[in-house]
């Protein structure tokens, strides 16, 4: 069993539509998560982060963190054709200083 | 500005050959890291660097080869040992490896590397 899934997509939806895009852990040792963005042939870029359980908001995006389920997610409100992309979550548990990744989720707004 | 540059964007390996890659940061990081991306595979850890002439094996090191002599630049050596090796790869870079909780990690745009 990998340390984070994530489902894969492809997820498609409208214009304006409200995503959801989750992911679920098995480390319990996890403290810090993030949201990281990838489009096409390039690198990912840091959305957002959020230390614990809570919820964190920046703009359409919503970084929702909920320990005792192990389960993230990242929700997008009124969706963009250029939100089109990969969604990556990524997690920090501290002990070898390295992030864990998911596979990433591949979301296509559509008009 | 600062950043993290990867060269070549395309690079085209002929079997039994080794080939570099280029990774240079200018944002004063500490820690670099090369992934491997594959579809369906996520990002999988080849090697990880937290100091200057000082580096450590990822999940998937066997076939490659690293080096950090300068704080800047962490090159990606795939050798002919490494079996599979059309991906796209991506180096990143964190202020330090501990850091990297808050700042998460900053990527270049990719190498894609495919053999002919």
């Amino acid at each position: 069993q990998k340390e984070v899934e994530q489902d894969p997509g492809p997820l498609s939806v409208p214009e304006g539509a409200i995503v959801s895009l989750n992911c679920t852990y098995s480390n319990s040792a996890f403290q810090y998560f993030m949201w990281y963005r990838q489009y096409s042939r390039k690198g990912p870029e840091l959305l957002m982060y959020t230390y614990s359980s809570g919820n964190k908001e920046d703009g359409r995006f919503t970084a929702q963190v909920d320990k005792s389920s192990k389960y993230i997610s990242l929700f997008i409100r009124d969706s963009q054709p250029s939100d089109s992309a990969t969604y990556l979550c990524a997690m920090w548990a501290g002990g070898g200083n390295k992030l864990t990744f998911g596979t990433g989720t591949q979301l296509k707004v559509e008009l | 500005d600062g950043g993290i540059t990867q060269s070549p964007k395309y690079l085209f390996r002929k079997e039994g050959q080794n080939v570099t890659l280029s990774c240079e940061q200018n944002l004063n990081h500490d820690a670099m890291y090369w992934y491997r991306q594959d579809p369906g595979q996520g990002l999988r850890l080849i090697y990880y660097s937290q100091i200057v002439n000082d580096f450590q094996k990822g999940d998937i090191a066997e076939g490659y080869s690293v080096s950090r002599e300068k704080k800047e630049s962490f090159p990606l050596t795939v050798t002919s040992a490494q079996k599979n090796p059309t991906a796209f790869y991506l180096c990143a870079s964190t202020i330090t490896s501990a850091g990297s909780r808050t700042h998460g990690y900053t990527f270049g745009s990719g190498t894609r590397l495919t053999v002919v």
